[in-house]
C-alpha cells in the first residue's frame, strides 16, 4: 500500500513570496489533514477535509493560507504572502476516519522563509 | 493550542534500558494515541488506547491511561538505538481530530 505522498520535500523562499505544497493521500482515505510543525513543537492542525469538504479550518490563518482538495483526493496548501514565522514543516496526513482515527503521515515539506 | 504535554522533554538512556514517557491532557477524550517521529520524517502511529482501557501492549511498548488524572505513559522496554526519535501523544477528544503534545526526544546510546 502506497503511503501519503508530499512534494516538494524542501522549499526556500523570501518573505512576501508565495508557495504551494501538494499532498496525495492513501487511496480510499476520505479524511485529509494539513499540519504545521514548528521546530521543537508538536504538529498543529491547520485544516481538515472530509472528502472535498472542509470540516475544520479554525486554526488556518485565512488571510494568507488557503487549501483545497481537488475531487476529494489530492490537496494543495498555499501561502501567499509568506512571513518569516511560516518557516516550519508542513505535514499532510490521511485517515479512514471512524472511531479510531489513526492518521498516516507523509514525510512533510520543510519550508524556510528568508 | 496543544492539549497534551509530554514529560520529560528529552531523555537519554543506554541501549537495553527501559524508557518511560508521560503525557498529561486537559479535556475528556475518546482515545489517546502515541506517535513516533524520526528526524526529518513524518509521524508514525504506534499504539492507541481507548478511554475505557487502562493498559495496552504492543511488542516492546506498554501504554497506560488514567482518565481520572488525565494522564498516560508510554514504556519502551529493552530499548534499541533504532528507538531514537521524538515521541508524541495525541488526544482524540471529538471525532476525527487529534491534538498533539510537544513531544519527548528520546536518545538511545549504543
Amino acid at each position: 500500500e502506497a503511503g501519503v505522498a508530499q512534494s516538494p520535500r524542501y522549499k526556500i523562499i523570501e518573505k512576501r513570496q508565495s508557495v504551494a505544497f501538494w499532498c496525495n493521500p492513501i487511496s480510499g482515505h476520505a479524511t485529509l489533514y494539513w499540519y504545521q510543525q514548528i521546530l521543537g513543537q508538536g504538529p498543529k492542525l491547520l485544516i481538515q477535509f472530509q472528502n472535498n469538504g472542509v470540516v475544520d479550518d479554525s486554526q488556518l490563518p485565512k488571510d494568507r493560507f488557503s487549501a483545497e482538495r481537488l475531487k476529494g483526493v489530492d490537496s494543495t496548501l498555499k501561502i501567499q504572502p509568506a512571513k518569516l514565522e511560516d518557516s516550519a514543516v508542513y505535514l499532510c496526513a490521511s485517515s479512514l476516519g471512524g472511531a479510531k482515527n489513526i492518521q498516516y503521515f507523509g514525510a512533510g515539506t520543510r519550508l524556510s522563509v528568508l | 493550542s496543544q492539549q497534551g504535554e509530554e514529560d520529560p522533554q528529552a531523555l537519554s538512556i543506554q541501549e537495553g534500558e527501559n524508557a518511560t514517557m508521560n503525557c498529561s491532557y486537559k479535556t475528556s477524550i475518546n482515545n489517546l494515541q502515541w506517535y513516533r517521529q524520526n528526524s526529518g520524517r513524518g509521524l508514525v502511529h504506534l499504539i492507541l488506547i481507548r478511554s475505557n482501557e487502562r493498559e495496552k501492549h504492543s511488542g516492546r511498548l506498554r501504554v497506560t491511561l488514567d482518565t481520572s488524572k488525565k494522564s498516560s505513559s508510554l514504556l519502551i522496554t529493552a530499548s534499541r538505538a533504532a528507538d531514537t526519535a521524538s515521541y508524541f501523544c495525541a488526544t482524540d477528544a471529538r471525532g476525527n481530530k487529534l491534538v498533539f503534545g510537544a513531544g519527548t526526544i528520546l536518545r538511545v546510546k549504543s
